[in-house]
């Protein structure tokens, strides 16, 4: 069946734009996370929803990245004022449940946002 | 000090060698415990999760130590296909959790 998608694979823009990115979770996943990883580094986790609400977004760096989930499937990590430094590759993960320890975190295959 | 912290590598080994990476983890709310594959410029992929009891999955097994606060990861009879980098991962709190992945180690397979 289908992964996870996202959506541009990569976006290049400008110091101070506003960016938008998409995730398309795996059908009848209930929790949906986002992640952000520099080179040489492990996944840094944004936030984790559990169905249309945030349930974690302590990891979100400051009040310049926002991220929806209006339905509970689509996700969208929205970024204003954008940064040199907010480039890196985005990546969301869902999984079936999100409240289980077990439960596999799925990968899509990340956004590479590079800011000029 | 790092949450989750990972000998970088990079590991070089031939074909046909055992190799070994250790993970070490400082929060003892962490509740569960994986083993990530990376492979260059793609997302990361379960390889397999980590129990009390140590698990195996073919060549691979993966040991958790709750007293020390480590788990590891042995690689049997490697595959030039194992090249890859791999993050250990652990997940803090129950019910909504988070999760914390470390900076992964590099393993190179030289035929």
């Amino acid at each position: 069946g289908a992964g996870v998608s996202q959506t541009p694979s990569n976006k290049v823009t400008e110091k101070g734009k506003y960016v938008e990115l998409r995730c398309d979770p795996i059908s009848g996943h209930t929790a949906l996370y986002w992640y952000r990883q520099s080179l040489g580094q492990g996944p840094e986790f944004l936030i984790y929803f559990q169905g249309t609400g945030a349930a974690d977004d302590s990891g979100l760096p400051n009040d310049r990245f926002f991220a929806v989930r209006p339905e509970g499937s689509v996700s969208t990590l929205k970024i204003q004022r954008t940064e040199r430094g907010d480039s890196a590759v985005y990546l969301c993960a869902s999984s079936l449940t999100g409240s289980r320890l077990t439960d596999t975190q799925y990968f899509g295959p990340g956004t590479r946002l590079t800011v000029l | 000090r790092k949450e989750v912290e990972q000998d970088p590598g990079p590991f070089n080994v031939p074909e046909g060698a055992t190799v070994a990476f250790n993970c070490t983890y400082s929060n003892s709310a962490s509740q569960s415990f994986f083993w990530y594959r990376q492979d260059c410029r793609k997302e990361p992929k379960l390889l397999m999760s980590v129990y009390s009891s140590g698990n195996e999955d073919g060549r691979f097994t993966a040991q958790l130590n709750r007293a020390s606060q480590y788990i590891s990861l042995l690689i049997r009879d490697s595959k030039l296909s194992d090249s890859a980098t791999y993050l250990c991962v652990v997940n803090i709190g129950t019910g909504g959790f988070k999760t914390i992945f470390g900076a992964g180690t590099r393993l190179f397979v030289k035929a």
